[in-house]
């Protein structure tokens, strides 16, 4: 079955603190892989894609098939990095994407 | 551009009732996809239709149905409904699909409770 995990519901640090939210899939073949965010008062919009390999507003994404793994990290935490993180996944040959529970990443001051 | 509008917000219907959610995408945009987000759960794909057509289809029973018209704009219906449907429906808005690109573009929602 095809399924992404989100362990963590929730998340918090503070300011400057290293970020890992993580992400395990399952799926038989090679999938593509996303983050998606979610800001307070905002609807949901792609943070970042494996296939891209790039890094947007500091963040990062490594897709470990060994691992069936996609975590996010940042290594510096900001306070408008609080937001609702989503781990979504794409089959091959289909369009829909199959999202996880989610994590809440909360940054303090 | 406004982005993909949905309509709508909020809504409060009885078990058995029908409703219909619209959904306006993105300019330039000819595919939309209808995702159901219970609470404290990630969105859930429901449907896709592109020209006019149902493209692909979620676990989902046939009591949700859809339609897109001409301009693209598309509407979500859903019959008989059960407290269990309770919940904020996305739509999102491509073009031609996924196609390499994973990004969806999302309205803001309609959150329906039912009573």
């Amino acid at each position: 079955a095809q399924r992404v995990t989100q362990p963590e519901k929730l998340l918090s640090v503070f300011k400057g603190a290293p970020v890992e939210l993580k992400c395990n899939y399952s799926y038989s073949g090679s999938p593509e892989l996303f983050w998606y965010v979610q800001y307070s008062r905002q609807r949901l919009q792609l943070l970042l894609r494996h296939i891209s390999r790039e890094s947007i507003k500091g963040f990062t994404a490594d897709l470990n098939k060994g691992e069936t793994s996609f975590h996010l990290k940042k290594p510096f935490a900001q306070e408008e990095d609080s937001a609702m993180y989503y781990c979504a996944l794409q089959a091959y040959n289909t369009d829909k994407l199959i999202f996880g529970t989610g994590t809440r990443l909360q940054v303090f001051p | 551009d406004a982005g993909v509008t949905q309509s709508p917000t909020h809504l409060i219907k009885t078990r058995g009732q029908q409703v219909t959610l619209r959904c306006s995408p993105k300019s330039g945009h000819d595919t939309v996809s209808w995702y159901q987000q219970a609470l404290g759960q990630g969105p859930q794909f429901i449907f896709q239709y592109y020209e006019e057509e149902e493209r692909q289809r979620g676990n989902f029973p046939d009591r949700f149905s859809g339609h897109q018209f001409p301009n693209y704009s598309s509407e979500l219906n859903v019959n008989a409904l059960l407290l269990g449907d309770s919940a904020l429906y996305l739509c999102a808005s491509s073009s031609l699909g996924l196609a390499n690109t994973g990004e969806l573009f999302f309205g803001e929602g309609s959150r329906l409770t039912v009573l």
